[in-house]
């Protein structure tokens, strides 16, 4: 069965700490995505990567950083959080630009 | 610039009725993609059903079924005899072009109450 695996499923930090969200996924899959969702606003897009070390920016970059060192692997790096970033965080992979993506349980951020 | 619309922020049905779910995309790509999810209170994101812009055919997998008109650019989502499984979040969203990013655009997302 087909996994993406996000290290936790809530998190409560503070105001100014460095956070990490780290995501693996077993299939093989070029592409990872991470998302951030919001009632009313869909997900959007933070960040992807089509290759080890290759990202690049989604639609909401600011305040967010990643990392991919490893094809299976992708970490999402909040510098320094903000109340404002309190949400719901949807990691994801996919096989090719065309393919549905697959998605994990998501982590509920809560920023304090 | 893509844009997915689902206008329906909430929807409640008693179980057995039927319910559509709307989607309506934007796009200057001849070629893309529209996708379905599902996300149940668990909150991992189902995958439904994928299409491409040049299959217009309809679907249908049991009580699910997808209606996709390129004319009036819809991707609607139709339940027939709703059960109280089919309770989630619905989402619609869109990837375009042939490029292999894979990228997607979702719309706000409807959530389906199904009440017994």
């Amino acid at each position: 069965d087909v996994k993406v695996t996000q290290s936790s499923r809530y998190l409560v930090k503070r105001t100014g700490e460095k956070v990490f969200l780290e995501c693996v996924q077993d299939m093989d899959h070029e592409n990872m995505f991470w998302y951030r969702q919001d009632p009313g606003l869909g997900l959007r897009l933070i960040y992807f990567s089509y290759d080890v070390k290759m990202k690049e920016k989604g639609d909401i970059p600011e305040g967010y950083s990643v990392s991919r060192e490893k094809k299976e692997r992708f970490s999402l790096i909040l510098e320094s959080a903000s109340t404002n970033q309190t949400s719901m965080y949807l990691c994801a992979s996919s096989l090719g630009g065309q393919t549905e993506a697959f998605f994990g349980q998501g982590t509920r951020l809560t920023v304090v | 610039a893509q844009k997915v619309t689902q206008a329906q922020t909430e929807i409640s049905v008693v179980e057995k009725e039927d319910v559509t779910l709307d989607c309506v995309y934007e796009t200057r790509d001849t070629t893309y993609y529209l996708f379905w999810y599902k996300q149940p209170p668990s909150g991992e994101l189902v995958f439904l059903i994928r299409r491409n812009s040049f299959d217009e055919q309809n679907e249908i997998s049991g009580r699910y079924s997808w209606n996709f008109q390129k004319s009036t650019s819809s991707f609607n989502f139709t339940i027939t005899a709703s059960q109280v499984v089919d309770s989630a979040v619905y989402f619609c969203a869109l990837t375009w072009g042939s490029s292999n990013t894979g990228k997607l655009i979702f719309g706000q997302g409807t959530t389906l109450q199904v009440k017994p």
